[in-house]
């Protein structure tokens, strides 16, 4: 059974701050990893995407993957309020079109004010 | 921008009813899928689609579910007798292909089975 971890949180950052996000994943075989931002009874939108190790800087947004460590986090720089939501990681085995994303059921993250 | 476009918004249906969600998709997108986020939980993935014919399916999609593209631009989920526990949002979602999986996700629609 394929897997995607992620604490449920809340995590609450005050404005300004780094705030981390981290994600694990069971399959080693995992060929591609995106961090989906979803508002509440709103669609995944997705916000960034990572295939090889490293770090990949967007914005505010850096994904970092240790596919050694089956690990994969967000930072986000300078959290705003409007970043409040919950993050959804997803995994595909196959980096292929076509083929299913794992989802993790998501931190929730509160940037107060 | 090009979205994902979904009707309708809410559904409410009786157990055991059939019920057609209908989604259209971003126009040069080549792969089309079905997802699906009971009230709490993890997206869960049901089906991708692509040249007609079913690319990949979970555990979830059992005979009580197909999916069609009736034309060139609708892509419909059938759910032939509705349980209570297929109660949930289902989103449908296109990517272009091209090797890589960035899918991008319409609005949903709200299953209720009463």
């Amino acid at each position: 059974q394929k897997e995607v971890e992620q604490n449920s949180g809340p995590l609450s950052v005050p404005e300004g701050a780094i705030a981390s996000l981290n994600c694990t994943y069971s399959d080693r075989g995992s060929q591609s990893f995106f961090w989906y931002r979803q508002y509440s009874g709103k669609s995944p939108e997705l916000i960034m995407f990572i295939y090889s190790n490293g770090d990949k800087e967007d914005g505010r947004f850096t994904a970092q993957l240790n596919k050694a460590s089956q690990y994969v986090s967000l930072l986000i720089r300078d959290s705003q309020p409007s970043d409040s939501a919950t993050y959804l990681c997803a995994v595909n085995t196959a980096n292929q079109a076509g083929t299913a994303l794992i989802f993790g059921k998501g931190t929730t993250l509160s940037v107060s004010s | 921008e090009p979205e994902v476009t979904q009707t309708p918004s809410h559904q409410v249906t009786q157990m055991g009813q059939e019920v057609i969600l209908r989604c259209v998709p971003i126009s040069n997108h080549l792969y089309f899928y079905w997802y699906r986020q009971i009230l709490g939980q993890k997206v869960e993935f049901l089906v991708s689609f692509y040249n007609n014919e079913i690319s990949e399916k979970s555990e979830i999609f059992d005979d009580q579910f197909s999916v069609e593209r009736p034309d060139g631009s609708n892509f419909t989920l059938k759910i032939r007798s509705t349980k209570l526990e297929d109660s949930a949002m289902y989103f449908c979602a296109s990517s272009e292909g091209r090797g890589s999986e960035k899918l991008f996700f319409g609005s949903g629609t709200q299953l209720s089975v009463l």
